[in-house]
């Protein structure tokens, strides 16, 4: 089936400027996961969604980082006044479901290249 | 808060045996993960051992769990040239919602 897909697969913008990342998960998984990874280095958590609300912020840098999944499918991580330091993967993720105890597999999509000039 | 460290880079032989490396920090992690990353293709889980857990095996994977000194390994036994890829420790935190990864250990394999 399907697997995580995320549009675009680059982007290149300038600093200062807004983009949206879009994310669409497996049909039917819950649970909705954010990343960032920067070269050399892992993942790095930035927000979960269990369902439509926004379960985990915790890792989103500042405020100009903001996230929705209106209908709890779709998810876009939003960034406004986009800076050089902001160029990484951005990285997207579902599950099943992330409440339950359990090996709690997430599935990755191929990423969003995001560089900023 | 918590953290997640691996060596960068292993070489090996085809046929031998790898042995990656990985030490923790959040001792409340209930799961552990192995993730493979290729050039071009997304993170895919390859295995994951449960906290009580001291070893799983995988077919040609072992991951081994020593709790006290909160070190994981993966043991991938006859390594093939199709194993060359970056591995990535993680292990949940939060709830079992967030993953903590490690930086990656880049695996090369030669004939």
């Amino acid at each position: 089936g399907a697997g995580v897909s995320q549009t675009p697969s680059n982007k290149v913008t300038e600093k200062g400027k807004y983009v949206e990342l879009r994310c669409d998960p497996i049909s039917g998984h819950t649970a909705l996961y954010w990343y960032r990874q920067s070269l050399g280095q892992g993942p790095e958590f930035l927000i979960y969604f269990q369902g439509t609300g926004a379960a985990d912020d915790s890792g989103l840098p500042n405020d100009r980082f903001f996230a929705v999944r209106p209908e709890g499918s779709v998810s876009t991580l939003k960034i406004q006044r986009t800076e050089r330091g902001d160029s990484a993967v951005y990285l997207c993720a579902s599950s099943p479901e992330g409440r339950l105890a359990g090996v709690n597999e997430q599935f990755f999509g191929p990423g969003t290249r995001l560089t900023v000039l | 808060g918590e953290d997640v460290e691996q060596s960068l880079f292993l070489s090996v032989r085809e046929g031998d045996s790898s042995v990656i490396n990985c030490t923790y920090t959040d001792s409340s992690s209930t799961y552990l993960y192995w993730y493979k990353q290729e050039p071009g293709a997304g993170l895919q889980l390859l295995t994951y051992i449960f906290s009580n857990m001291d070893m799983k095996q995988d077919q040609r994977l072992t991951v081994l769990l020593n709790k006290k000194d909160k070190h994981l390994s993966l043991r991938i036994a006859d390594t093939q040239t199709g194993d060359s890829a970056i591995y990535f420790c993680a292990v949940a935190s939060g709830g079992y919602n967030k993953l903590i990864f490690g930086a990656g250990t880049r695996l090369a394999v030669h004939p």
